[in-house]
């Protein structure tokens, strides 16, 4: 059974500083997705990871994967207030979208 | 593009009613997939519909059925409900086949409360 571990859980960090996030899988996968959700929200797409060594930046958010190791970072650069959210991993490991999910990463970012 | 569409955002039912969600994918998708979020955890797979047919299924009771139309979109239905069926449910639609098919996209959920 493919089970997917984040942690940390939960992570208070004040602005300007460097953090990662980790995300492991217990089994080989095909594709890694990071999203982000906002307290009531839904869930925005931030990166999808299809390759072993792939890597993926979007502004202060930068996302990669180890097939190897079945391990994937979110690191967050410089971290502002507006990155404070709710981070997940999720693993397909089939390449047919039936995803399984890490518990997800509560970010609050202090000014 | 109206991206992913869901409807309603929120509704309230009592235990034992049955219930039934609507999903429209973005334009250009052909497979949707349902979730149910409890508050304070990470998703979980229900089942997803390509071509009109259930093709595969998570871990949930038959209670849990959906349908595919033709022009792709979906409908979630909960019978007998029950108090833990209180949940965000979220559709996220998808390509099966070609070059873009990895993107997956989530709709705003629809917020079930069973009392």
């Amino acid at each position: 059974e493919l089970k997917v571990e984040q942690n940390p859980l939960f992570l208070s960090m004040q602005e300007g500083k460097n953090y990662t996030i980790y995300c492991n899988y217990s089994t080989t996968s095909d594709r890694l997705y990071w999203y982000r959700q906002d307290p009531g929200k839904s869930l925005e797409s931030l990166f999808v990871l299809l390759s072993n060594g792939a890597v993926k930046q979007e502004g202060r958010l930068m996302a990669s994967l180890d097939t190897k190791a079945r391990l994937s970072t979110l690191h967050i650069t410089a971290a502002v207030h507006d990155l404070s959210a709710t981070y997940f991993c999720a693993v397909d490991r089939n390449s047919n979208y039936q995803l399984i999910w890490g518990a997800g990463t509560k970010l609050i970012i202090k000014p | 593009d109206a991206g992913v569409t869901q409807s309603p955002t929120h509704l309230i039912k009592t235990r034992g009613q049955q219930v039934t969600l609507r999903c429209s994918p973005k334009s250009g998708h052909d497979t949707v997939s349902w979730y149910q979020q409890a508050l304070g955890q990470g998703p979980q797979f229900i089942f997803q519909y390509y071509e009109e047919e259930e093709r595969q299924r998570g871990n949930f009771p038959d209670r849990f059925s959906g349908h595919q139309f033709p022009n792709y979109s979906s409908e979630l239905n909960v019978n007998a409900l029950l108090l833990g069926d209180s949940a965000l449910y979220l559709c996220a639609s998808s390509l099966l086949r070609g070059r873009k098919a990895y993107e997956q996209y989530f709709g705003p959920g629809t917020r079930l409360t069973v009392t």
